[in-house]
C-alpha cells in the first residue's frame, strides 16, 4: 500500500520561480490537505479539500494555490517562490470529516534561494 | 498566534522512565485531540487520539489525559524506550479535520 505519495522529495528554487508539488493517495479518501512544517511552528494548514471539486483556505494560504484534480490527486502551486516559503511540505488525506485520522506523505523539502 | 500550545520543546528521559508532554488550547469548539509521532525524514503518523467526552484514553504504553475545564491535555509514555525517540505533536480540530498542531516536542530516550 503506497498510502500518500508526494513528489518531488527535494527541490531548490530561485526566488520568483514557480513550481507545483504533487500529491496522490490510493486510500479512496475524500479529504486532502497541504501543511507546511517549520522549526518551532509545528505544522500549519495551507489549504484543504473536503471533497472532490472543493478547496478552502487554511491558516497560511498566501502565496499558494491548489487544485483538486480528481479524488486521488491534490496539487500545491507556488506561482512566485519567496525565501519565506522555504519549508517542508506535507500532504495528508483522511476518509472524510467523520473519520478523523489523517495519513501523511513523506514530505517535500523545498528551499528557495 | 498558535491555537495549540505545547511544552516542553525537548525532553530527555532515561529508558524505563515516564515521558510527559503537555498541550493547552483556547477554542472550545475543538472536539478531537490527536497526538502524532514523527521520525526524522518521515511524515507524522497518528499515535493516539481522544474526544472531550472522556478524561483518559490508554493504548498500550501511551495514555492521553484530558481536562476539559482547564482546556489541557497531555501525553504520557510509560516505560519509555529508545525506539520512542521522535518528535511528538499534539493537535486539535473541529470542522473538516482542519488540524491545528502544537509546536512539537523532541523526545530523546537514553538507553
Amino acid at each position: 500500500n503506497a498510502g500518500v505519495t508526494q513528489t518531488p522529495k527535494f527541490q531548490v528554487l530561485k526566488t520568483g520561480q514557480s513550481m507545483t508539488l504533487q500529491c496522490a493517495q490510493d486510500m479512496n479518501h475524500n479529504s486532502m490537505y497541504w501543511y507546511r512544517q517549520d522549526p518551532g511552528m509545528g505544522l500549519r494548514l495551507i489549504y484543504y479539500s473536503a471533497s472532490e471539486g472543493t478547496t478552502d483556505k487554511g491558516e497560511v494560504p498566501n502565496g499558494y494555490n491548489v487544485s483538486r484534480l480528481n479524488k486521488r490527486e491534490f496539487s500545491l502551486r507556488l506561482e512566485s517562490a519567496a525565501p519565506s516559503q522555504t519549508s517542508v511540505y506535507f500532504c495528508a488525506s483522511s476518509l472524510d470529516r467523520t473519520n478523523t485520522e489523517a495519513f501523511f506523505g513523506q514530505g517535500t523539502r523545498l528551499t528557495v534561494v | 498566534q498558535q491555537q495549540v500550545k505545547q511544552s516542553p520543546q525537548s525532553l530527555i528521559v532515561q529508558k524505563g522512565g515516564i515521558s510527559i508532554i503537555n498541550c493547552a488550547y483556547e477554542n472550545t469548539a475543538f472536539d478531537y485531540f490527536p497526538w502524532y509521532q514523527q521520525f526524522p525524514g518521515k511524515g507524522p503518523a497518528l499515535l493516539i487520539a481522544i474526544r472531550p467526552d472522556v478524561s483518559e484514553k490508554k493504548e498500550g504504553r501511551f495514555t492521553i489525559s484530558f481536562n476539559k475545564s482547564a482546556k489541557q491535555f497531555s501525553l504520557h509514555i510509560m516505560d519509555s524506550q529508545p525506539g520512542d525517540s521522535a518528535t511528538y505533536f499534539c493537535a486539535a480540530s473541529s470542522d473538516f479535520n482542519k488540524f491545528y498542531f502544537g509546536s512539537g516536542t523532541k523526545l530523546n530516550v537514553k538507553p
